[in-house]
């Protein structure tokens, strides 16, 4: 069974604080895909990144740097001198090809930033 | 290029009323998804069209959800007779190609109130 934890539920930073939101997958499948979703305010779930399960470079984009490594299979997110425009649920999510391609979500962490 | 839309943004009907909801995709997108977010719970996922073909409706609830995509365009989702556990929200999200794991791109959502 295909399976996404993330074990926080909610996160609270000041702004400029460096955040990690963990992510943790279950799958019997050698072939995988992996995802990060946004979800700010206005309730659209914006597309982040996605890893395929045999690139495990670690990916940075901007203040956004994603840590894949199968051998925890986690999928950590890191963002860097975080902005109150960060504040939104962030979503974990899986999907593979035997599974149909239909994508699993973790439950989501809210994070907030204050200024 | 226009991304995922749905209609409406919010519902609020009455227990045993009937509700359609839609969805259009991104212009040549043959992949479309349903998904549902329940309160406190994880996006999961309802079906999958291949242009006007179910592919996998394993998601679907129960009877009382219809969906259908004409012609391979836009989809609607109708509730028939709506039920408060279906309260949540709606989304909807496309992907180019066919088959295959290409990144899902999602709508805003319409968040539906059963009372």
């Amino acid at each position: 069974a295909q399976k996404v934890t993330q074990a926080q539920t909610e996160i609270s930073v000041v702004e400029k604080e460096d955040v990690t939101l963990d992510c943790v997958y279950e799958t019997r499948d050698t072939t995988y895909y992996l995802f990060w979703y946004k979800q700010p305010p206005s309730g659209e779930l914006v597309f982040l990144i996605r890893r395929n399960s045999f690139d495990e470079q670690n990916e940075i984009s901007g203040r956004y740097s994603w840590n894949f490594q199968k051998s925890t299979s986690s999928f950590n997110f890191t963002i860097t001198a975080s902005q109150v425009v960060d504040s939104a649920v962030y979503f974990c999510a899986l999907t593979t090809m035997e599974y149909g391609n239909k994508l699993v979500f973790g439950a989501g962490t809210i994070l907030r930033v204050k200024s | 290029e226009a991304g995922v839309t749905q209609f409406p943004s919010h519902s609020v009907i009455e227990k045993g009323q009937t509700v359609t909801l839609r969805c259009d995709p991104i212009s040549g997108h043959d992949n479309l998804y349903w998904y549902r977010r329940v309160m406190g719970k994880e996006i999961k996922f309802l079906l999958h069209f291949v242009k006007e073909s179910k592919q996998d409706e394993s998601g679907m609830p129960n009877n009382r959800f219809l969906a259908e995509r004409t012609g391979g365009t836009y989809s609607t989702l109708k509730v028939q007779p709506a039920e408060l556990e279906d309260s949540g929200v709606y989304f909807c999200a496309s992907s180019p190609r066919t088959p295959g794991t290409d990144t899902q791109y999602f709508g805003p959502g319409t968040r539906l109130t059963v009372l």
